[in-house]
C-alpha cells in the first residue's frame, strides 16, 4: 500500500525552528518528486515545497522562500521539510504528499503533522 | 500566477442530487493540470480528478471532470452521504501550485 507518514510537529514559539519528517512505504521515493503542503486553521490547502526526484531541483511558494528547506534521503526513502523562522501564520497541518507525475497533482498524501506557532 | 476561483463557497443538498462545482482560472490554464481533490476534516485530501476529466484510482465513477481554458467543473451525479466534504481545485504551472479556495458541499 502506498502511504506516507508525517511527523515532527509540534508548539515552537515565533522566530523559532522545527524539522518535520515524512516516511514513505509502498513505494520508492527516488523516482518520484515529492512536495509538502500545509493547511492553516479554518483556510484552504496551500503548496509548500517540491523536490524533484533527484534532489536537483527545488521550489518554494513565495511565503516561504528563504526560511523552509526542502531536502530528501532516497536511501532511507523519506522527505524532510526544515522550518526556520517560525510566524505565528505558519501555524497549520503540514501534509507530505506524493508527485503524480505528468499531472502536477499530489497523491497520495499524508495525515498530516501539526505545527503551532505561538508565545 | 493563475488565480482559482471557486463558487459557489458552500452548498447544501440532500443525498442523491445532482451537484455541479465551479473552478474559474484567471487566464487560460492547461487542463493537463487542472486537479481536483476531496477534503474531509481530520482526513488527509484526496485526488479525484486529475488532467481535468480523468478519475484517479479507486474513485466512484459518480464523480467526473471537465473543462478546458478557464472553466472547469466536478459534478457528482449522485450525492452520497459519504460526498459531503471541502472539495478543491488546483492548478500547476511552471515552478508553482496554486489552489482555489475550496466549495463546502453540506448536507441540506
Amino acid at each position: 500500500q502506498v502511504q506516507v507518514v508525517e511527523s515532527g510537529g509540534g508548539v515552537v514559539q515565533p522566530g523559532g525552528s522545527l524539522r518535520l519528517s515524512c516516511a514513505a512505504s509502498g513505494f520508492t521515493i527516488s523516482t518520484y518528486g515529492m512536495h509538502w503542503l500545509r493547511q492553516a486553521p479554518g483556510k484552504g490547502l496551500e503548496w509548500v515545497a517540491h523536490v524533484r526526484y533527484d534532489g536537483s531541483e527545488k521550489w518554494y511558494a513565495d511565503s516561504v522562500k528563504g526560511r523552509f528547506i526542502i531536502s530528501r534521503d532516497n536511501l532511507k526513502n523519506k522527505l524532510d521539510l526544515q522550518v526556520n523562522s517560525l510566524r505565528p501564520e505558519d501555524t497549520a497541518v503540514y501534509y507530505c504528499a506524493k508527485d503524480f507525475h505528468g499531472y502536477g497533482a499530489f497523491d497520495p498524501w499524508g495525515q498530516g503533522t501539526v505545527v503551532t506557532v505561538s508565545s | 500566477e493563475i488565480v482559482l476561483t471557486q463558487f459557489p463557497g458552500t452548498l447544501s443538498l440532500p443525498p442523491g442530487e445532482r451537484v455541479t462545482l465551479s473552478c474559474r482560472a484567471s487566464q487560460i490554464a492547461n487542463s493537463i493540470f487542472l486537479n481536483w481533490y476531496q477534503h474531509k476534516p481530520g482526513q488527509a485530501p484526496r485526488l479525484l480528478v486529475y488532467g481535468a476529466s480523468s478519475r484517479a484510482t479507486g474513485i466512484p465513477d459518480r464523480f467526473s471532470g471537465s473543462g478546458s481554458g478557464t472553466d472547469f467543473t466536478l459534478t457528482i451525479s449522485r450525492l452520497e452521504p459519504e460526498d459531503f466534504a471541502v472539495y478543491y481545485c488546483q492548478h500547476h504551472s511552471g515552478s508553482t501550485y496554486t489552489f482555489g479556495q475550496g466549495t463546502k458541499l453540506e448536507i441540506k
